[in-house]
C-alpha cells in the first residue's frame, strides 16, 4: 500500500485564489510528521511547513497552512492568495518514528502539479 | 548559512564512464541523504548517513552504486560503470538528528545524463 498518497496530477488556479493540495498517508506509528516540499521548474526541493502527529495546532508558515485531519488521516497543503511564482511541483512526505529519532527515511508522494494562472 | 552544496550541477557523460556526485552537508547536520529521482519512480532514497557512517542503503539499485561520507562535511556517490538507466536527478539533503522538526534541507541537484 502506498504511504503518501496524492490524487492529484495536476491543479490549475487563478492567482489571488487559495488553492488545497491533497495529501493522505498511511501508517500505524503513533509517532509521525508530515512534510511539504515545493519543486520549482528550476528542480531544487524546497521546504515549505511542517506537521507533527502530536501538534496540537495545524502549522502555518505564511500563505502555507497544513489542514491537519489525523482521524482521516490527511495533510492537505493550503496555499493561500496564490502567486505565480507558486507554480510548482507540491510533494507531500511521511516520516515515522519521530520521538525515538529512530524512523530516519522520508517517504514521498508522487506529487502535485500546480498551474497560478492570471 | 550556506545551503547542501552539490556538485556538478549537470553531468553528461557515456554510457560504461565512471560519475562521481558530491556533497556538502549543512555545518552541524548529522544526518546525509542520497536521492534518486525520474520520472518513472519519483523520489527514492539511495542511502543514508548518520555522523559519517552509512545506516542504510538498501535504496541502491546495484554493487555499481557506491557512497562514502569520509567526514562530517562531505560525501560522494559513484557509479561505476554508468548506464542510461541512471540518468536522474541525484539530490543530497541533510538534516539535524532528533529537532523538533527534523526537517531534511536539500541540495540543488545533480543532473546526470548517461549516454
Amino acid at each position: 500500500a502506498q504511504k503518501i498518497t496524492q490524487t492529484q496530477p495536476g491543479m490549475f488556479v487563478q492567482e489571488k485564489e487559495a488553492v488545497t493540495l491533497d495529501c493522505t498517508y498511511d501508517t500505524s506509528d503513533p509517532s509521525y510528521g508530515l512534510f511539504w516540499y515545493k519543486q520549482p521548474s528550476s528542480g531544487e526541493m524546497i521546504f515549505l511547513i511542517y506537521q507533527g502527529s502530536y501538534d496540537q495546532q495545524n502549522a502555518t508558515e505564511g500563505r502555507y497552512s497544513l489542514n491537519f485531519q489525523k482521524a482521516r488521516k490527511s495533510a492537505n497543503l493550503v496555499i493561500s492568495a496564490s502567486q505565480l511564482g507558486d507554480s510548482a511541483m507540491y510533494f507531500c512526505a511521511m516520516r515515522e518514528d519521530i520521538l525515538t529519532g529512530g524512523g530516519n527515511k522520508l517517504t514521498f508522494g508522487t506529487g502535485t502539479q500546480l498551474k497560478v494562472e492570471l | 548559512d550556506a545551503g547542501v552544496i552539490q556538485s556538478p550541477r549537470h553531468e553528461v557523460t557515456e554510457m560504461g564512464q565512471e560519475v562521481t556526485l558530491r556533497c556538502k552537508p549543512i555545518s552541524g547536520h548529522d544526518y546525509l541523504f542520497w536521492y534518486r529521482q525520474t520520472m518513472m519512480r519519483g523520489l527514492e532514497l539511495l542511502i543514508y548517513f548518520n555522523n559519517n557512517v552509512p545506516i542504510d542503503d538498501s535504496g541502491m539499485p546495484e554493487d555499481r552504486f557506491s557512497a562514502k561520507m569520509p567526514n562530517a562535511s562531505f560525501s560522494t556517490l559513484k557509479i561505476q560503470p554508468s548506464e542510461p538507466r541512471d540518468s536522474a536527478v541525484y539530490f543530497c539533503a541533510s538534516r539535524q538528528g532528533r529537532t523538533s522538526k527534523e526537517t531534511q534541507y536539500f541540495g540543488p541537484g545533480t543532473r546526470l545524463l548517461v549516454l
